[in-house]
């Protein structure tokens, strides 16, 4: 059973380029959340999609947007990269249920960008 | 609004002794979940251990235990045994509990160095 898939693991962008990154879900999730980790510092989150649609979104301009598609996999996308984009992004994939325990959250190894 | 705070940033231990890694946080909700993470130099999160705010008892996994005080608003994560392995950035974090899924929110986290 795969888990959580993303690509690329690492690029290289200059100043004011666009970005594309990806995420497979575990399998039988159906909701893909994106977070920003930014060296030395803990994950903030981004967004989250189910159903195709942004559900809930952290403090992140609107360069930050996103797409699911109807196998639930998601993209991330960043316009007019800053240098203070360089960070890893990490896609984590979860069931939508209403309950709640810790081992249902799956984090793929993340997509490490450099904007130079 | 919920906050993680670690106020360790870093952290030696001996090889197989027992080493606690602190986390508080604060939160106004009623329902929410504590979780630490472990995440090696590849930048994967790797869940080690739940807490629910309404479980009586401690949460353990294996090596892993949870030190939960609740009226301390603390979640101290102990490590027994202490493997080279261990060696890692830890993450405390949190949400809200409700149904969907709510964004968890990480401290920034204590580098742990395993010692020979």
């Amino acid at each position: 059973d795969a888990g959580v898939t993303q690509s690329p693991t690492h690029l290289i962008k200059t100043r004011g380029q666009q970005v594309t990154l990806r995420c497979s879900p575990k399998s039988g999730h159906d909701t893909v959340s994106w977070y920003q980790q930014a060296l030395g510092q803990g994950p903030q989150f981004i967004f989250q999609y189910y159903e195709e649609e942004e559900r809930q979104r952290g403090n992140f301009p609107d360069r930050f947007s996103g797409h699911q598609f109807p196998n639930y996999s998601s993209e991330l996308n960043v316009n007019a990269l800053l240098l203070g984009d360089s960070a890893l992004y990490l896609c984590a994939s979860s069931p939508r249920t209403g309950l709640d325990s810790g081992n249902t959250i799956y984090f793929g190894e993340g997509s490490w960008l450099t904007v130079v | 609004a919920q906050k993680i705070t670690q106020t360790q940033p870093g952290m030696f231990v001996q090889e197989k002794e027992a080493v606690t890694l602190d986390c508080t946080y604060d939160t106004s909700d009623q329902s929410y979940g504590l979780f630490w993470y472990k995440q090696p130099s590849s930048g994967e999160m790797i869940f080690l251990i739940y807490q629910g705010s309404y479980d009586e008892q401690n949460a353990t996994e294996g090596r892993y235990s949870l030190n939960f005080q609740k009226a301390r608003k603390s979640a101290n994560l102990v490590i027994s045994a202490s493997q080279l392995g261990d060696s890692a950035m830890y993450f405390c974090a949190m949400r809200e509990v409700k149904s969907g899924n709510t964004p968890l929110v990480f401290g920034k986290g204590t580098r742990l160095s395993v010692i020979a």
